[in-house]
């Protein structure tokens, strides 16, 4: 089993709908949960960290956790065509563990 | 600016030349670490670094090897390079307290092994 497990997808949206991207976990001593947003080719950058079951809203973006579920998911409101990118889920553990992605692209 | 660079950005080598990618962060990090990229395969780390002179293997550490001399720097060293190691390359470092912190990445060396 993976450590961290994200759906590949891809992921299609229109612009202005609301994107889902879902990842589980198997490390239940696990403190740290983070998303990355991926360009094609670029490095991974930080858009959401979460600790603590429940939600953190961070403009557009909101995270969700639930440890007891070792679920964490992102929600993108009002989905932008810049939006369009590889989200990555990674959580920490015995070492910093990345999901495969999950690529979103968003239809204008 | 706070930031990891890494060089060389692009780089075409051949079979068994040994090559080094220089990783260098200016923000005080404790914690580095290597990854590579692959289509289909996402993020796996290679070697990590905890401190200065402390390293340890991640998921696919065969063919690399590193050094953490000082804490800014983590170089990756393939020293017979094979096409298999043909790649995308990531540098990363974070704050390392009681647990992982968000890491922060370079911006990539692509590797081409002849």
């Amino acid at each position: 089993q993976k450590e961290v497990e994200q759906n590949s997808g891809p992921l299609s949206v229109p612009e202005g709908a609301i994107a889902s991207l879902n990842c589980t976990y198997s490390d239940r001593g696990s403190q740290s949960f983070f998303w990355y947003r991926q360009y094609s080719g670029k490095s991974p950058e930080l858009i959401m960290s979460i600790y603590s079951n429940g939600d953190k809203e961070d403009g557009r973006f909101t995270a969700q956790l639930n440890k007891a579920s070792q679920y964490v998911s992102l929600l993108i409101r009002d989905s932008q065509p810049s939006d369009s990118a590889t989200y990555l889920c990674a959580v920490d553990g015995n070492q910093f563990y990345f999901g495969t992605g999950t690529s979103l692209t968003v239809i204008p | 600016e706070a930031q990891v660079t890494q060089n060389p950005r692009y780089l075409i080598t051949v079979t068994g030349k040994k090559l080094t990618v220089t990783c260098s962060q200016n923000m005080n990090h404790e914690y580095m670490s290597w990854y590579r990229q692959d289509p289909g395969l996402g993020l796996r780390q290679i070697y990590y670094s905890m401190n200065v002179e402390v390293t340890d293997k991640g998921d696919v550490p065969e063919g690399y090897k590193v050094s953490r001399k000082e804490k800014r720097n983590f170089p990756l060293i393939l020293e017979s390079p094979s096409p298999n190691q043909t790649s995308l390359y990531f540098c990363a470092s974070s704050f390392f307290g009681v647990s992982y912190n968000e890491q922060f990445f370079g911006p990539g060396t692509r590797l081409t092994v002849l």
